[in-house]
């Protein structure tokens, strides 16, 4: 089944530490995205790449890091420069377009970080 | 500029009865719309789309919405709650800036009373 798969499910970070967010997808998509979620607040972008060696910071990249080396993988580095890196972090997928209509985007089960 | 409101954070309503999730959206372009549905704990899963085609769309599990560019609004609505329909809803708008934008609403959390 082609789908998204990030890992792990539950991820906690002891202060300081920086880990990484697993994001693979195998729907030959070429645009892939990481969302921060709060309650309440809605999805923020925090990266995005369009193809691969290639990305963009989105609305709150600050003390995230991201690499883009296969088209099918997109892994996140949360920093110890990241000061309130609690949340649930969901990567999607999409097929690239330069003009409407838009595709959506799929999204993977999700990650929730815990700094202890 | 670009942005999405969705009016009520929480909606409660009894099963069996209808549902109506209200959105409101504005765009300097012509955007696309979608609605995503997501359960505690799970990513989103889109429930339907507008993309400039037929202004009344249908989605999965019997939701639709309507897309009504003089109100600038794109609501959903469901006939007959069922209790499998609690869970999170968000409007999502998408058009040109630079890139293809998103655009998120806060989510309305669905409550569906036996």
């Amino acid at each position: 089944d082609g789908g998204i798969t990030q890992s792990p499910k539950y991820l906690f970070r002891k202060e300081g530490q920086n880990v990484t967010l697993s994001c693979e997808q195998n729907l030959n998509h070429d645009a892939m995205y990481w969302y921060r979620q709060d309650p309440g607040q809605g999805l923020r972008l925090i990266y995005y790449s369009q193809i691969v060696n290639d990305f963009q910071k989105g609305d709150i990249a600050e003390g995230y890091s991201v690499s883009r080396e296969k088209k099918e993988s997109f892994p996140l580095t949360v920093t110890s420069a990241q000061k309130n890196p609690t949340a649930f972090y969901l990567c999607a997928s999409t097929r690239r377009r330069s003009g409407g209509p838009y595709n959506e985007q799929f999204f993977g089960p999700g990650t929730r970080l815990t700094v202890l | 500029a670009q942005s999405v409101t969705q009016l009520d954070s929480h909606v409660s309503v009894s099963e069996g009865t209808p549902v109506l999730l209200r959105c409101n959206y504005s765009s300097s372009y012509s955007p696309s719309l979608f609605w995503y549905v997501q359960h505690p704990n799970k990513g989103l899963q889109l429930l339907l789309k507008y993309t400039s085609a037929a202004t009344l769309v249908k989605g999965i599990n019997g939701f639709e919405a309507e897309f009504k560019k003089s109100e600038t609004s794109f609501h959903l609505t469901k006939p007959s709650a069922h209790m499998s329909d609690a869970a999170e809803y968000f409007c999502v708008v998408v058009s040109l800036g630079g890139y293809q934008k998103v655009t998120f609403g806060t989510g309305t959390k669905l409550q569906v009373i036996p």
